[in-house]
């Protein structure tokens, strides 16, 4: 399979632990995205990467938060002391190219704070 | 103005109904568009992308009209599978390329 991968799909945890998400994009795609998305709304931004540079993050993106990109391929997504409005599905999206700014994105994992 | 915005749903129509969705935006620098569907519990995934003033792709079009910053989704005969969220993207305001999406129309095809 050469499309976006997440891993891992599903994740329950309880309030105040520790998470961590991993992102593997389409192989020759530069720019990584990560999205959240809740019941009823589109998909929010979180933060961008070009490469291995983390060029933009969104207000969203709380200090608990933290993404890395270390070698300019596969990404993580953590959550520190997670909260029950964490609980969403947290979207992986990869892009191409210049001249392109087609998004294709991975499964998804679904995170659920209890 | 909200960044993006699209019509509030859902659109339930017969099997072979013409329907359309509008998406209005904001930025006005934009020069890119797309939509995306997506299914229940499932991800997004790239239906159209427009680069000018339109798209078509089989029973689908994509309209851009720049001056009024809208772009509309037209499904022409209706099938049970098109049942989905149609969700309206457009890259945002920050110039990183990324994009801000609607909150999307749900479409309910029925027999």
């Amino acid at each position: 399979d050469t499309g976006v991968s997440q891993d891992p799909r599903h994740k329950i945890t309880k309030r105040g632990q520790n998470v961590t998400f991993r992102c593997d994009p389409i192989s020759e795609h530069n720019r990584l995205y990560w999205y959240r998305q809740t019941l009823g709304q589109g998909p929010e931004f979180l933060t961008y990467f070009q490469n291995e540079a983390q060029l933009e993050k969104s207000r969203l993106l709380s200090d608990r938060f933290s993404a890395e990109r270390p070698k300019g391929s596969f990404s993580t997504l953590e959550i520190q002391r997670t909260e029950q409005g964490d609980s969403a599905m947290y979207l992986c999206a990869s892009v191409g190219g210049l001249a392109k700014s087609e998004a294709f994105f991975g499964q998804g994992t679904r995170l659920t704070v209890v | 103005r909200k960044e993006v915005e699209q019509d509030p749903g859902p659109f339930n129509v017969p099997e072979g109904a013409t329907v359309a969705f509008n998406c209005t935006y904001s930025n006005s620098a934009s020069q890119s568009f797309f939509w995306y569907r997506q299914d229940c519990r499932k991800e997004p995934k790239l239906l159209m992308s427009v680069y000018s003033s339109g798209n078509e792709d089989g029973r689908f079009t994509a309209q851009l009209n720049r001056a009024s910053q809208y772009i509309s989704l037209l499904i022409r005969d209706s099938k049970l599978s098109d049942s989905a969220t149609y969700l309206c993207a457009v890259p945002s305001n920050s110039g990183y390329s990324t994009l801000t999406f609607g909150k999307g129309t749900m479409l309910l095809v029925s027999p």
